[in-house]
């Protein structure tokens, strides 16, 4: 079961720089994203929202963008820090809240001095 | 910050065996979950729960299953007779409603010997 997908387990981006992190979807029924981000030994730390009537959300230096025709979204980090080293997971729910959601497989971001 | 807690952070139990992992979810909050991540694998959903009752759940979440909120702040999760696969993360959640991202525990890790 693959509705969720992150495509890229890692990546590994400059202090300074722009940070990109992709996700699929294949559920047309999804109308609510989320980002997450985690440490180990942590819980995950919910990030930023989207729902599908926006095509855009901003929030400091996260700014999450969807694309409903390509089931696309991705979460921009600027400028990244060496505290955004985490693993960040893709979220999807189909209710139009974040009520039960489909979880992606993570991307660990890995922000170098 | 107001926080999730759970405990305990590390439960080893032996096949056949009933645990129950509690958690206790931010005060104000209404809407309860609990989900697991299997080693190297995704964030599952496993149940939801509000007004004292489950609201949704996963086909993971079986006659093995069950959940509780025995007093006003306590939320837990029985699984009885364990099995080896049931080895995870177990992760509880808690949010004020049913639209914003919710505040996740640090989780449990369930070993199964």
């Amino acid at each position: 079961d693959q509705q969720v997908k992150q495509n890229s387990p890692s990546l590994s981006v400059q202090e300074g720089r722009i940070s990109i992190l992709n996700c699929d979807y294949t559920n047309s029924m999804f109308d609510y994203f989320l980002w997450y981000k985690k440490y180990p030994a942590e819980g995950p730390t919910f990030l930023i929202s989207i729902s599908s009537i926006k095509d855009k959300n901003e929030d400091g230096r996260f700014t999450v963008f969807l694309n409903k025709s390509a089931k696309h979204l991705s979460l921009h980090i600027v400028p990244s820090q060496p505290g955004d080293s985490a693993v960040y997971f893709c979220a999807a729910s189909a209710s139009g809240t974040a009520s039960k959601l489909t979880f992606g497989t993570g991307t660990r971001l890995q922000v170098t001095l | 910050e107001p926080e999730v807690t759970q405990t305990p952070s590390h439960q080893v139990t032996q096949m056949g065996q009933e645990v129950i992992l509690r958690c206790v979810p931010i005060s104000n909050h209404l809407y309860f979950y609990w989900y697991r991540q299997i080693l190297g694998q995704k964030v599952e959903f496993l149940v939801s729960f509000y007004n004292n009752e489950i609201s949704e759940k996963s086909e993971i979440f079986d006659d093995q299953f069950s959940v509780e909120r025995p007093d006003g702040s306590n939320f837990t999760l029985k699984i009885r007779s364990t099995k080896l696969e049931d080895s995870a993360m177990y992760f509880c959640a808690s949010s004020p409603d049913s639209i914003y991202g919710y505040t996740f525990g640090s989780g449990t890790r369930l070993t199964v010997v």
